[in-house]
């Protein structure tokens, strides 16, 4: 596609339930990160793909985190047993592959706003 | 891991005026300098990045700036206008780790 897509933009669940968010990249794009951003706050790195591989998952904040990228294109944020701590807009990235190449640029998506009730 | 500074956390200045941002880096290791502009409830999208082997780059009316030394890059916008009102952040990547680090934040108002 034409930009980095996540849907819903817009997800209310109740504290305890599971949710999953979606990301579909640019086309083409190896890279692909997920943010979380409070409000207030820069971007929070939380894990970074290169392919289907997670390379980096350093930032999820805990084992109720969990994120997959089976096929190297669509990638799954999964949130178990949800708490109102984790309300904040999650946001996706892609870019070419980056580590060493000029291509460290990021392209976001608009975010999955997530409220915790 | 990384920390990134920013100051300051608002800044308000006349159309038509410069305006600074500045931020500060822990990790020497650190080779990316990435800004990033966020209007209200949209993406963040990169404006301008600067690399460890360069001390200045500019884009029209916008440069940043890298002292390694210090540990300290810098946003200067010229020539302010009213669309350049957002949430600036800077951020930081090191050479083997793939996040970027972002500091919290400059919000930025033009005032006409």
């Amino acid at each position: 596609g034409a930009g980095v897509s996540q849907t819903p933009s817009n997800k209310v669940t109740e504290k305890g339930k599971y949710v999953e968010l979606r990301c579909d990249p640019i086309s083409g794009h190896t890279a692909l990160y997920w943010y979380r951003q409070s409000l207030g706050q820069g971007p929070e790195f939380l894990i970074y793909f290169q392919g289907t591989g997670a390379a980096d998952d350093s930032g999820l904040p805990n084992d109720r985190f969990f994120a997959v990228r089976p096929e190297g294109s669509v990638s799954t944020l999964k949130i178990q047993r949800t708490e109102r701590g984790d309300s904040a807009v999650y946001l996706c990235a892609s870019s070419l592959h980056p580590r060493d190449s000029l291509g460290y640029g990021y392209t976001f998506g608009s975010g999955t706003r997530l409220t915790v009730v | 891991g990384e920390n990134v500074e920013q100051h300051p956390s608002t800044l308000s200045v006349q159309e038509g005026d410069s305006a600074v941002i500045k931020c500060t880096y822990s990790d020497s290791a650190s080779n990316y300098f990435p800004w990033y502009k966020q209007e209200l409830g949209k993406r963040p999208q990169l404006i301008i990045d600067i690399r460890s082997n360069v001390g200045e780059k500019k884009d029209q009316r916008i440069a940043v700036t890298l002292n390694k030394t210090a540990k300290h890059f810098s946003l200067h916008i010229t020539e302010t206008q009213p669309e350049d009102s957002a949430v600036y952040f800077c951020a930081a990547s090191t050479r083997g780790a793939d996040g970027l680090t972002f500091g919290k934040g400059t919000h930025l108002i033009i005032q006409p």
